[in-house]
């Protein structure tokens, strides 16, 4: 089955610095990508997402980078906020009409210091 | 608020005890997925339906079963329980047959097995 790396586990910035998580995955038939962004006790929420025909997508102040080759994919936050402290999960899936099936990484816990 | 919810939103239990844990999707999503968040660790996927039948399995444990509904919503159920069920399970929907994969996570149900 699917294996996701995330790194780092733990991520320290100063406020307005950029951060950037890194994942890989195995399975080369991937084709979701998935960012979870989830703040304490709450729900993981998707922040942005790539399918595989695409290398980069932007939001705002957020990015993401996919190397089909290479099986990697990583986020980029620019200008970090306060309001960006949480953990994010990056995953991926093989997606089809009937749905997709998520394996997570195992986190990043960003800490954004005033 | 995703619209999928999720009930009860807290559970405590003994070992050995069973539990049901009840989801309702998003109106219209055909897609029930459920995973298992434990302390310090990422989201494990355990299950997914879709329109009633049992489409995708993970991680999940023997003892832990779940079922979807006419009426599309879902229910867990974990038997036999023991100290490392403790976890977060949450809950999610997505619409099928549309090329974004948004998964639309619940507010989790918190059980603690004593």
């Amino acid at each position: 089955g699917e294996n996701v790396e995330q790194h780092p586990s733990t991520l320290s910035v100063q406020e307005g610095d950029s951060a950037v998580i890194k994942c890989t995955y195995s399975d080369s038939a991937s084709n979701y990508f998935p960012w979870y962004k989830q703040e304490l006790g709450k729900r993981p929420q998707l922040i942005i997402d790539i399918r595989s025909n695409v290398g980069e997508k932007k939001d705002q102040r957020i990015a993401v980078t996919l190397n089909k080759t290479a099986k990697h994919f990583s986020l980029h936050i620019t200008e970090t906020q306060p309001e960006d402290s949480a953990v994010y999960f990056c995953a991926a899936s093989i997606k089809d009409n009937a749905g997709n099936m998520l394996t997570f990484g195992g986190g990043t816990r960003l800490m954004v210091k005033p | 608020d995703s619209g999928v919810t999720q009930t009860p939103k807290h559970l405590i239990t003994a070992t050995g005890q069973r539990v049901t844990l009840r989801c309702s999707p998003r109106s219209g999503d055909l897609s029930v997925y459920w995973y298992q968040q434990s302390l310090d660790q990422g989201l494990q996927f355990l299950i997914q339906y879709y329109n009633g039948e049992e489409r995708a399995k993970g991680n999940i444990l023997e003892r832990f079963s779940a079922q979807q509904f006419p009426d599309l919503h879902s229910e867990l159920n974990l038997s036999s329980l023991e100290l490392g069920d403790s976890a977060l399970y949450f809950c999610a929907s997505s619409v099928e047959g549309r090329a974004t994969g948004e998964q639309f996570f619940g507010p989790g149900t918190r059980l603690t097995v004593l």
